[in-house]
């Protein structure tokens, strides 16, 4: 079973919006992550918040992550074409020893 | 560096053929994994080791078996294959237990 849940599965915007996307999850973590996809392309680390972190910043990317709701959102501002991709969340467990359970992500169409 | 490398890109398979995927990295790491995904999925761990020398399932291993070869080396054995095995393999590793490191994946089809 997968440990993140992601809402809304499809987004599409317009160029200089913002698209936010959350992930949920049902075990404690020990952090949570997320990653891009660009079709038939592998994954690429984004930002990496721990349990212990509330948010997290990194370029035009804002992560929020809510341990009592067991829940984390993604936002990018500003949006460009080039952001058109699919994003997922990913979950380290506690002594998961580095693995991770992902989410079936969400997949983002940003329009000229 | 590379980074983290996988062939073949593509494969072609017919029902009960064998085949290995091959995935290598040059950063040192200690932790490579493999994954599948399937349309419209996340990724699955399929096989996972965490240092040279181990290995241990993951949540969908029925089918596959897993090779560290060395430090750099982590490859993926296809004994039989099956058409449920048709999917996008990919391979990650990581220096300890956070970032994960992405290969370009192999799309395999199972006839």
């Amino acid at each position: 079973s997968q440990q993140g849940e992601e809402d809304p599965q499809a987004l599409s915007i317009q160029e200089g919006e913002n698209a936010t996307m959350n992930c949920s999850y049902k075990t404690s973590i020990n952090n949570l992550q997320w990653y891009r996809q660009n079709s038939g392309r592998g994954l690429v680390h984004l930002i990496l918040i721990r349990s212990n972190e509330r948010e997290k910043h990194s370029g035009r990317l804002r992560v929020t992550l809510d341990t009592s709701k067991k829940s984390s959102s993604l936002l990018i501002t500003a949006s460009r074409a080039a952001d058109t991709a699919s994003y997922f969340c990913a979950t380290a467990f506690l002594d998961s020893w580095g693995k991770l359970q992902f989410g079936a992500g969400t997949q983002v169409v940003v329009t000229p | 560096n590379a980074g983290v490398t996988q062939t073949p890109k593509f494969q072609v398979l017919k029902t009960g053929q064998s085949m290995t995927l091959q995935c290598a990295q040059d950063m040192n790491h200690n932790s490579m994994y493999w994954y599948r995904q399937d349309p419209g999925m996340g990724l699955r761990l399929i096989y996972y080791s965490a240092s040279e020398g181990t290995t241990d399932k993951g949540e969908v291993p029925n089918g596959y078996n897993v090779s560290r070869l060395n430090k750099r080396e982590f490859s993926l054995r296809l004994e039989s294959a099956a058409p449920s095995q048709t999917s996008v393999y990919f391979c990650a590793s990581t220096p300890g237990t956070d970032t994960q490191y992405f290969g370009p994946g192999t799309r395999l089809t199972v006839l």
